[in-house]
C-alpha cells in the first residue's frame, strides 16, 4: 500500500487557520487522499477527500498538489473542538483492496485558547 | 451519532475466553469493517464484509474470526484471548466499497 508521511505533532491558536501537511510520493493514479480525524474518546470520523482537484466541504478544504505527491488538509478556523488526530490515508478505489482504509500515525492537532 | 451501533461498549474478561462484538450498521450500508485500537500499535484494520462476503482482511489473527448476517449486522469473534488483545475495537459501515467509512463508538475489551 502507498504510504503517507505526517508530523506526529502540531499546534494551533484558537480561531486562526490550521495548515495540516502530507506526502505521499508513491501515489498511483487510482488513489484517492482522504483525511479523517479522531476526537478524544471517539471512534474515526471522516473529513474530506479528493482526487486531482482541490476539495472544500463545511469542515474543511484539501489543497492537493499539482503532482498529487503531497496535500494539505486546511481548518479555516481551528475551535477547540478541533483537537484530534488527522489521518491521511490513500484509498484506491479500483484496485484489489477496494475500500480499505490502512491508518497510519496521524497528526495530533492541539488548539491553544 | 454516526448511526453505528457497537455493544457491549466494555468488557472485561479472562484470558483463555472467547467473547463476541457486535456491530449493527448504518441502515443501506452494505459494507463492514473491523478495526482494532491499541495504545502501541494506533488503528489496525482488521477485516471487511460486503453484502456477506468477506472482501478484504487485515492484521487479524486466526483466533479472531469474523461474518456478516444476511441482515448485514456483523459479529467479531475473538477466542483464547490474551492480555495484548486489550483494545478499543472499531466498526465502520460505508454504502458500497469506495464511499465514506461511518465508525461506531467502539467496544472497548479488557483482558485481565
Amino acid at each position: 500500500d502507498a504510504k503517507t508521511t505526517q508530523p506526529n505533532s502540531m499546534e494551533s491558536n484558537e480561531e486562526e487557520p490550521v495548515h495540516l501537511p502530507c506526502n505521499h510520493s508513491t501515489i498511483s493514479g487510482t488513489d484517492y487522499i482522504h483525511w479523517y480525524r479522531q476526537l478524544p474518546s471517539q471512534g474515526p470520523e471522516y473529513v474530506i477527500h479528493g482526487l486531482t482537484s482541490n476539495v472544500n466541504n463545511r469542515m474543511a478544504s484539501l489543497a492537493i498538489a499539482e503532482d498529487r505527491k503531497s496535500s494539505t488538509l486546511i481548518l479555516h478556523r481551528a475551535t477547540l473542538r478541533d483537537a484530534a488526530v488527522y489521518y491521511c490515508i490513500l484509498r484506491d478505489h479500483y484496485g484489489g483492496s477496494q475500500g480499505n482504509l490502512i491508518f497510519g500515525k496521524g497528526t495530533k492537532l492541539s488548539v491553544k485558547p | 451519532d454516526s448511526g453505528v451501533t457497537q455493544t457491549p461498549k466494555h468488557l472485561i474478561t479472562a484470558t483463555g475466553q472467547r467473547v463476541t462484538l457486535r456491530c449493527s450498521p448504518r441502515s443501506g450500508d452494505l459494507s463492514v469493517y473491523w478495526y482494532q485500537q491499541s495504545l502501541d500499535q494506533g488503528l489496525q484494520f482488521l477485516i471487511q464484509y460486503y453484502n456477506g462476503e468477506e472482501r478484504a482482511k487485515g492484521n487479524i489473527l486466526e483466533r479472531f474470526s469474523a461474518q456478516q448476517f444476511p441482515d448485514l449486522h456483523s459479529e467479531l469473534n475473538l477466542s483464547s484471548l490474551e492480555l495484548g488483545d486489550s483494545a478499543l475495537y472499531f466498526c465502520a459501515s460505508s454504502v458500497g466499497q469506495t464511499g465514506e467509512l461511518f465508525f461506531g463508538e467502539g467496544s472497548r475489551l479488557t483482558v485481565l
